[in-house]
């Protein structure tokens, strides 16, 4: 089975700018977890979908959104970028029958000037 | 509430060491335990699970970790490191379900140095 893929890889934007990020998880996965990773604040739960919705939701403000579609794809959206918003974005997967265990793609390194 | 707490931002040993990384969490619940790896530029592979059943956990690239309840530790071990080791690991924990899901919690990190 091909594992999770995140693309773009990198990206750079520009304060006020907004960006989005995509993920394909595993074939059957229908559970996609984002989150963010920086040196400072380490890794850091944003959002989680399943079956097109949004089940659980960290401590981030509004700027950060997401969406699941029906094939289990997600995207999160970063609007109104800020300097303190460059990170490793991190997407994971996790299937119905393991639902513990989540399954990380590569990242999108974000890079905001 | 969980958490997890890596005992060490760093850890260097020598090419054929034993390594040894720490992690403690602390859960209200018998709960789930991982251990991922991520190289640079990467994200995060797991390393192997803790779910229920046998204690010492077996994973890859010859790694294990064995779950001690009394002393709610999961060390992670490996009798000799190789430089292709050098990585950084992140123990991970995740116990009652928050909507249906297991939303892990993560410690900080143990970056694992190999020298020749």
């Amino acid at each position: 089975k091909a594992g999770v893929t995140q693309t773009p890889r990198y990206l750079i934007k520009t304060r006020g700018q907004q960006v989005t990020l995509s993920c394909s998880p595993i074939s059957g996965h229908r559970s996609v977890s984002w989150y963010q990773q920086t040196p400072g604040q380490g890794l850091q739960f944003l959002f989680e979908y399943f079956s097109e919705t949004q089940r659980n939701k960290g401590n981030f403000p509004g700027r950060f959104s997401g969406r699941q579609f029906s094939n289990s794809r997600s995207e999160m959206n970063v609007s109104t970028l800020e300097l303190g918003d460059s990170a490793l974005y991190l997407c994971a997967s996790s299937s119905g029958s393991a639902r513990e265990t989540q399954y990380f793609g590569p990242g999108t390194r974000l890079l905001v000037l | 509430a969980q958490s997890v707490t890596q005992l060490g931002s760093h850890v260097s040993v020598s090419e054929g060491a034993l390594v040894l990384l720490r992690c403690n969490y602390s859960s209200s619940v018998p709960p789930y335990l991982f251990w991922y790896v991520q190289y640079p530029n990467q994200g995060l592979q797991l390393l192997l699970k803790y779910t229920t059943g046998a204690t010492l956990v077996k994973g890859i690239n010859g790694f294990e970790a064995e779950f001690k309840k009394s002393e709610t530790s999961f060390h992670l071990t490996k009798p000799s490191a190789h430089m292709s080791d050098a990585a950084e690991y992140f123990c991970a924990v995740s116990d009652s379900p928050t909507g249906g899901s297991y939303i892990p919690t993560f410690g900080r990190g143990t970056s694992l140095i190999v020298h020749p």
